[in-house]
Protein backbone atom coordinates (compact mmCIF):
# COMPACT_ATOMS: atom_id res chain seq x y z
CA UNK A 1 0.00 0.00 0.00
CA UNK A 2 1.49 3.64 -0.60
CA UNK A 3 2.03 6.21 1.78
CA UNK A 4 2.66 9.85 1.92
CA UNK A 5 4.00 11.80 4.58
CA UNK A 6 5.13 15.39 4.92
CA UNK A 7 7.13 16.70 7.69
CA UNK A 8 5.50 19.46 9.51
CA UNK A 9 2.03 20.14 9.85
CA UNK A 10 2.70 24.23 10.17
CA UNK A 11 5.78 26.19 8.55
CA UNK A 12 6.01 29.96 8.99
CA UNK A 13 8.83 31.84 6.97
CA UNK A 14 8.67 35.25 6.15
CA UNK A 15 8.19 37.13 3.20
CA UNK A 16 11.30 36.54 0.91
CA UNK A 17 12.58 33.77 2.61
CA UNK A 18 13.13 29.84 1.39
CA UNK A 19 9.81 28.04 1.31
CA UNK A 20 10.70 24.06 1.90
CA UNK A 21 7.87 21.72 2.44
CA UNK A 22 8.99 18.62 3.20
CA UNK A 23 7.59 15.10 2.11
CA UNK A 24 8.35 11.28 1.68
CA UNK A 25 6.50 8.54 0.07
CA UNK A 26 6.39 4.54 0.49
CA UNK A 27 5.93 2.71 -2.69
CA UNK A 28 6.36 -0.55 -4.17
CA UNK A 29 6.81 1.07 -7.38
CA UNK A 30 7.80 3.94 -9.05
CA UNK A 31 4.97 6.20 -8.13
CA UNK A 32 3.69 9.41 -9.58
CA UNK A 33 3.71 12.40 -7.63
CA UNK A 34 1.82 15.56 -7.33
CA UNK A 35 1.86 18.43 -4.74
CA UNK A 36 -1.64 20.49 -4.55
CA UNK A 37 -2.39 23.73 -2.74
CA UNK A 38 -6.13 24.54 -0.88
CA UNK A 39 -6.86 28.33 0.16
CA UNK A 40 -9.35 28.49 3.01
CA UNK A 41 -12.31 26.59 2.06
CA UNK A 42 -11.55 25.78 -1.61
CA UNK A 43 -10.86 22.74 -3.39
CA UNK A 44 -7.35 21.45 -3.99
CA UNK A 45 -5.53 23.38 -7.14
CA UNK A 46 -2.60 21.52 -8.89
CA UNK A 47 0.64 23.03 -8.20
CA UNK A 48 3.30 20.30 -10.13
CA UNK A 49 3.52 16.93 -10.99
CA UNK A 50 6.13 14.21 -11.40
CA UNK A 51 5.29 11.12 -13.66
CA UNK A 52 8.66 9.98 -15.12
CA UNK A 53 11.69 12.00 -16.85
CA UNK A 54 13.04 14.58 -15.42
CA UNK A 55 13.62 14.46 -11.60
CA UNK A 56 13.06 18.20 -11.37
CA UNK A 57 9.57 19.21 -11.77
CA UNK A 58 8.90 23.02 -12.16
CA UNK A 59 5.16 23.99 -11.11
CA UNK A 60 3.14 27.62 -10.94
CA UNK A 61 3.77 30.40 -8.89
CA UNK A 62 7.51 29.71 -8.85
CA UNK A 63 6.97 26.61 -7.32
CA UNK A 64 8.86 23.57 -8.30
CA UNK A 65 10.00 20.36 -6.55
CA UNK A 66 12.60 17.18 -7.12
CA UNK A 67 12.32 13.78 -7.30
CA UNK A 68 15.25 11.51 -5.30
CA UNK A 69 14.25 8.14 -5.63
CA UNK A 70 17.18 7.01 -2.94
CA UNK A 71 15.42 9.57 -0.56
CA UNK A 72 11.93 8.56 -1.28
CA UNK A 73 11.31 12.36 -1.06
CA UNK A 74 9.70 14.67 -3.40
CA UNK A 75 10.01 17.90 -1.58
CA UNK A 76 8.84 21.45 -2.70
CA UNK A 77 10.46 24.58 -2.48
CA UNK A 78 10.23 28.15 -3.54
CA UNK A 79 13.04 30.55 -3.48
CA UNK A 80 11.03 33.44 -2.06
CA UNK A 81 8.22 33.50 -0.20
CA UNK A 82 5.22 35.68 -1.25
CA UNK A 83 2.03 36.62 1.08
CA UNK A 84 0.13 35.00 -1.16
CA UNK A 85 1.71 31.68 -1.06
CA UNK A 86 0.08 31.25 2.79
CA UNK A 87 -2.25 28.13 1.86
CA UNK A 88 -2.11 24.53 3.27
CA UNK A 89 0.01 22.29 0.62
CA UNK A 90 -0.49 18.48 -0.07
CA UNK A 91 1.58 16.10 -1.02
CA UNK A 92 0.22 13.38 -3.01
CA UNK A 93 0.86 9.79 -4.97
CA UNK A 94 -1.28 8.22 -7.32
CA UNK A 95 -1.06 4.23 -7.76
CA UNK A 96 -1.15 2.29 -11.39
CA UNK A 97 -5.10 2.36 -11.67
CA UNK A 98 -7.82 4.11 -11.46
CA UNK A 99 -6.36 7.34 -10.83
CA UNK A 100 -6.47 7.32 -7.26
CA UNK A 101 -4.31 9.57 -5.01
CA UNK A 102 -3.04 8.64 -1.76
CA UNK A 103 -2.71 12.04 0.11
CA UNK A 104 -0.54 13.21 2.97
CA UNK A 105 -1.52 14.81 6.41
CA UNK A 106 -0.77 18.22 4.49
CA UNK A 107 1.40 21.61 5.59
CA UNK A 108 -0.45 24.75 6.37
CA UNK A 109 2.01 27.54 5.35
CA UNK A 110 1.89 30.86 7.08
CA UNK A 111 4.04 33.79 5.65
CA UNK A 112 5.02 36.72 7.97
CA UNK A 113 5.79 40.18 6.50
CA UNK B 1 -15.51 27.57 -18.54
CA UNK B 2 -15.33 23.54 -17.67
CA UNK B 3 -15.31 22.49 -13.98
CA UNK B 4 -16.64 21.08 -11.22
CA UNK B 5 -19.74 22.11 -9.32
CA UNK B 6 -20.58 21.16 -5.38
CA UNK B 7 -23.45 22.20 -3.77
CA UNK B 8 -24.54 23.11 -1.49
CA UNK B 9 -21.57 25.13 -0.10
CA UNK B 10 -22.64 24.70 3.46
CA UNK B 11 -25.11 22.40 5.50
CA UNK B 12 -26.71 21.46 8.48
CA UNK B 13 -27.94 18.39 9.84
CA UNK B 14 -29.81 17.10 12.52
CA UNK B 15 -28.91 13.85 13.97
CA UNK B 16 -29.95 10.76 12.66
CA UNK B 17 -30.70 12.40 8.76
CA UNK B 18 -29.50 11.44 5.49
CA UNK B 19 -28.23 14.67 3.48
CA UNK B 20 -27.18 14.46 0.21
CA UNK B 21 -24.52 16.33 -1.59
CA UNK B 22 -24.40 16.97 -5.43
CA UNK B 23 -21.33 17.23 -7.14
CA UNK B 24 -22.16 17.59 -11.12
CA UNK B 25 -18.65 18.33 -13.91
CA UNK B 26 -18.54 19.38 -17.42
CA UNK B 27 -14.80 18.28 -18.21
CA UNK B 28 -16.19 14.99 -20.04
CA UNK B 29 -14.11 13.32 -17.56
CA UNK B 30 -14.32 9.44 -17.04
CA UNK B 31 -13.55 9.31 -13.17
CA UNK B 32 -14.92 10.98 -10.42
CA UNK B 33 -13.83 10.51 -6.91
CA UNK B 34 -15.13 11.80 -2.91
CA UNK B 35 -12.78 12.87 -0.41
CA UNK B 36 -13.17 13.46 2.73
CA UNK B 37 -11.44 16.39 4.65
CA UNK B 38 -10.58 16.63 8.36
CA UNK B 39 -7.91 18.97 10.22
CA UNK B 40 -4.53 17.28 10.16
CA UNK B 41 -5.65 14.49 8.61
CA UNK B 42 -5.65 14.83 4.71
CA UNK B 43 -8.20 13.87 2.16
CA UNK B 44 -9.13 10.06 2.81
CA UNK B 45 -11.09 8.67 -0.19
CA UNK B 46 -14.29 7.61 0.38
CA UNK B 47 -15.91 6.35 -2.96
CA UNK B 48 -14.82 6.51 -6.60
CA UNK B 49 -16.36 5.57 -9.71
CA UNK B 50 -14.69 5.00 -12.95
CA UNK B 51 -17.23 4.54 -15.49
CA UNK B 52 -21.31 5.26 -15.44
CA UNK B 53 -23.53 2.87 -13.13
CA UNK B 54 -20.09 1.67 -11.65
CA UNK B 55 -18.40 2.10 -8.24
CA UNK B 56 -15.51 1.32 -5.69
CA UNK B 57 -15.64 1.60 -1.84
CA UNK B 58 -12.41 4.15 -1.09
CA UNK B 59 -10.82 4.08 2.22
CA UNK B 60 -13.45 5.13 4.69
CA UNK B 61 -16.82 3.83 2.80
CA UNK B 62 -18.98 2.74 5.65
CA UNK B 63 -21.83 5.58 6.73
CA UNK B 64 -21.95 6.91 2.63
CA UNK B 65 -23.57 5.76 -0.78
CA UNK B 66 -23.21 6.94 -4.18
CA UNK B 67 -24.54 6.57 -7.20
CA UNK B 68 -23.19 6.67 -11.00
CA UNK B 69 -26.27 7.62 -13.41
CA UNK B 70 -24.71 9.97 -15.24
CA UNK B 71 -21.09 10.70 -16.21
CA UNK B 72 -21.33 14.35 -15.35
CA UNK B 73 -23.02 13.73 -11.74
CA UNK B 74 -21.83 11.45 -8.78
CA UNK B 75 -24.20 12.65 -5.89
CA UNK B 76 -22.54 11.48 -2.36
CA UNK B 77 -25.33 10.47 0.41
CA UNK B 78 -24.14 10.59 4.42
CA UNK B 79 -26.68 8.36 6.07
CA UNK B 80 -27.50 8.60 9.53
CA UNK B 81 -25.03 5.63 10.18
CA UNK B 82 -21.97 7.58 9.58
CA UNK B 83 -20.59 8.21 13.21
CA UNK B 84 -18.58 11.49 12.36
CA UNK B 85 -19.81 13.08 9.57
CA UNK B 86 -18.85 16.78 10.51
CA UNK B 87 -16.13 17.48 7.80
CA UNK B 88 -15.32 19.34 4.56
CA UNK B 89 -16.16 16.76 1.51
CA UNK B 90 -14.65 17.48 -2.11
CA UNK B 91 -15.66 15.70 -4.97
CA UNK B 92 -12.97 15.69 -7.87
CA UNK B 93 -12.63 14.15 -11.57
CA UNK B 94 -10.34 12.79 -13.32
CA UNK B 95 -9.46 11.09 -16.37
CA UNK B 96 -8.84 7.93 -14.80
CA UNK B 97 -7.08 4.72 -15.67
CA UNK B 98 -3.40 5.96 -15.04
CA UNK B 99 -2.49 7.22 -11.33
CA UNK B 100 -0.33 9.50 -13.37
CA UNK B 101 -3.88 11.89 -13.83
CA UNK B 102 -4.26 15.13 -12.76
CA UNK B 103 -7.71 15.26 -10.65
CA UNK B 104 -9.72 18.52 -10.98
CA UNK B 105 -11.62 19.57 -7.61
CA UNK B 106 -14.52 21.19 -6.56
CA UNK B 107 -14.86 24.08 -3.95
CA UNK B 108 -16.44 21.46 -1.60
CA UNK B 109 -19.01 21.44 0.97
CA UNK B 110 -19.11 21.56 4.61
CA UNK B 111 -21.40 19.61 6.56
CA UNK B 112 -21.96 20.31 10.42
CA UNK B 113 -24.00 17.63 12.31
CA UNK B 114 -26.01 19.87 15.17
Amino acid sequence: AQSVTQLGSHVSVSEGALVLLRCNYSSSVPPYLFWYVQYPNQGLQLLLKYTTGATLVKGINGFEAEFKKSETSFHLTKPSAHMSDAAEYFCASGGTSYGKLTFGQGTILTVHP
Amino acid sequence: DGGITQSPKYLFRKEGQNVTLSCEQNLNHDAMYWYRQDPGQGLRLIYYSQIVNDFQKGDIAEGYSVSREKKESFPLTVTSAQKNPTAFYLCASGTGGSGANVLTFGAGSRLTVL
